[in-house]
């Protein structure tokens, strides 16, 4: 069973470093979503995909952040000039669109990769 | 903005007892998922609800979707350690976007 893969694990950087992210969707899915969750806290909705298009960008998303998915496979999630307050777990997640909306098409979670900033 | 306000926040019971967990919004929610997510691992998929006063059960879980689709409840029956764990909520929506708004999540402790 090939899930959504993501990585690194974990990443440990120095403020004003710039971080790569990388995340595999499971083949077959479509859409692929990128989240940032806190300590404690729920998913934030960051950015979604459609195919290779980026069709949705959150307010979260700082001029820092850009992400792409070339091909429509995989997706990366760079963080330029890192901040301590970017310190999160970022989740990926994907899932195959319908047109019913996303409520009605189950995400599927990789396992996040862990950014702490130093 | 559509916010998921969950309750309570924190749950730590024996193992045997039963417990139910609150999903609150202001606002309409074209479908309710509820994940629940262990440590150092992403959420997985539980359930979802979509009709108004729609009721699922999974085994000892029961979860129902308000009438208005503006809440959700999770209840657990006869709780377990392997239930521990953080809780989400996620409401979908057809207004022209794709994303999920998650909850606050809920985290349970079940004690042996």
């Amino acid at each position: 069973d090939t899930g959504v893969s993501q990585d690194p694990r974990h990443k440990i950087t120095k403020r004003g470093q710039n971080v790569t992210f990388r995340c595999d969707p499971i083949s077959e899915h479509n859409r692929l979503y990128w989240y940032r969750q806190t300590l404690g806290q729920g998913p934030e909705f960051l950015t979604y995909f459609q195919n290779e298009a980026q069709l949705e960008k959150s307010r979260l998303l700082s001029d820092r952040f850009s992400a792409e998915r070339p091909k429509g496979s995989f997706s990366t999630l760079e963080i330029q000039r890192t901040e301590q307050g970017d310190s999160a777990m970022y989740l990926c997640a994907s899932s195959l669109g319908s047109t019913a909306g996303a409520g009605n098409s189950p995400l599927h979670f990789g396992n996040g990769t862990r950014l702490t900033v130093t | 903005t559509q916010l998921l306000e969950q309750s309570p926040q924190f749950l730590s019971i024996q193992e045997g007892e039963n417990l139910t967990v609150y999903c609150n919004s202001s606002s309409v929610f074209s479908s309710l998922q509820w994940y629940r997510q262990e440590p150092g691992e992403g959420p997985v998929l539980l359930v979802t609800v979509v009709t108004g006063g729609e009721v699922k059960k999974l085994k000892r879980l029961t979860f129902q979707f308000g009438d208005a689709r503006k809440d959700s409840s999770l209840h657990i029956t006869a709780a377990q350690p392997g239930d521990t764990g953080l809780y989400l909520c996620a409401g979908g929506s057809n207004f022209g976007n794709e994303k999920l708004t998650f909850g606050t999540g809920t985290r349970l402790t079940i004690i042996p």
